[in-house]
């Protein structure tokens, strides 16, 4: 059973800072993996989605990774705003199914 | 820009009443999923459905739930009698395509039981 794991729950930059979002999967075996955002209270607004046949993803500031063989996925956040401040979640698509395994998602404050 | 639109945004209902969530997907989309997130936990898959039939589900989507495509452009999702934890936000999403597909969200209907 494919587990998704995202480190750390909340992170607090500054303003500016560039910035790491990690996530970590149990079943390597993956279709895809894709980054969303969510507000409070709010739906997910997708950000990037990352085929397992590629190694990155750009969309502007943000920058998504994917390491198969190591398990990983990094969402980079390049000059931080106050706009960034949300929950990030990343969610994995094992082989031959429909359903996205979830984190728990990364809280992000940027403070101005 | 085309997006997943639900209704209502929030629903308060009594135990054991049956509810109904609404859903309009992204119009030339042919993948249809609920998803359901309990306040403080992941974001959980209940259900997917293409062609009319239920392609793949959880173990949480038991008897009690159902879902349906009415018409062409609505999906909905019925809880046939609630029960307090199913206090939730759920969650629409389409695809253009299965397994290579981006899934797009609707806003979320918040589900409170009492």
């Amino acid at each position: 059973k494919q587990e998704v794991t995202q480190i750390p729950a909340a992170l607090s930059v500054p303003e500016g800072e560039n910035l790491v979002l990690n996530c970590s999967f149990t079943d390597s075996a993956i279709y895809n993996l894709q980054w969303f955002r969510q507000d409070p209270g709010k739906g997910l607004t997708s950000l990037l989605l990352i085929q397992s046949s590629q190694r990155e993803q750009t969309s502007g500031r943000l920058n998504a990774s994917l390491d198969k063989s190591s398990g990983r996925s990094t969402l980079y956040i390049a000059a931080s705003q106050p706009g960034d401040s949300a929950t990030y979640l990343c969610a994995a698509r094992v082989n031959a199914g429909n359903m996205l395994t979830f984190g728990g998602g990364t809280r992000l404050m940027v403070k101005p | 820009e085309p997006e997943v639109t639900q209704t209502p945004s929030h629903q308060v209902t009594q135990m054991g009443q049956e509810v109904i969530l609404r859903c309009v997907p992204i119009s030339n989309h042919l993948y249809f999923y609920w998803y359901r997130q309990i306040l403080g936990q992941k974001v959980e898959f209940l259900v997917s459905f293409y062609n009319n039939e239920i392609s793949e589900k959880s173990e949480i989507f038991d008897d009690q739930f159902s879902v349906e495509r009415p018409d062409g452009s609505n999906f909905t999702l019925k809880i046939r009698s609630t029960k307090l934890e199913d206090s939730a936000m759920y969650f629409c999403a389409s695809s253009v395509a299965l397994l290579a597909g981006e899934l797009f969200f609707g806003e979320g209907s918040r589900l409170t039981v009492l």
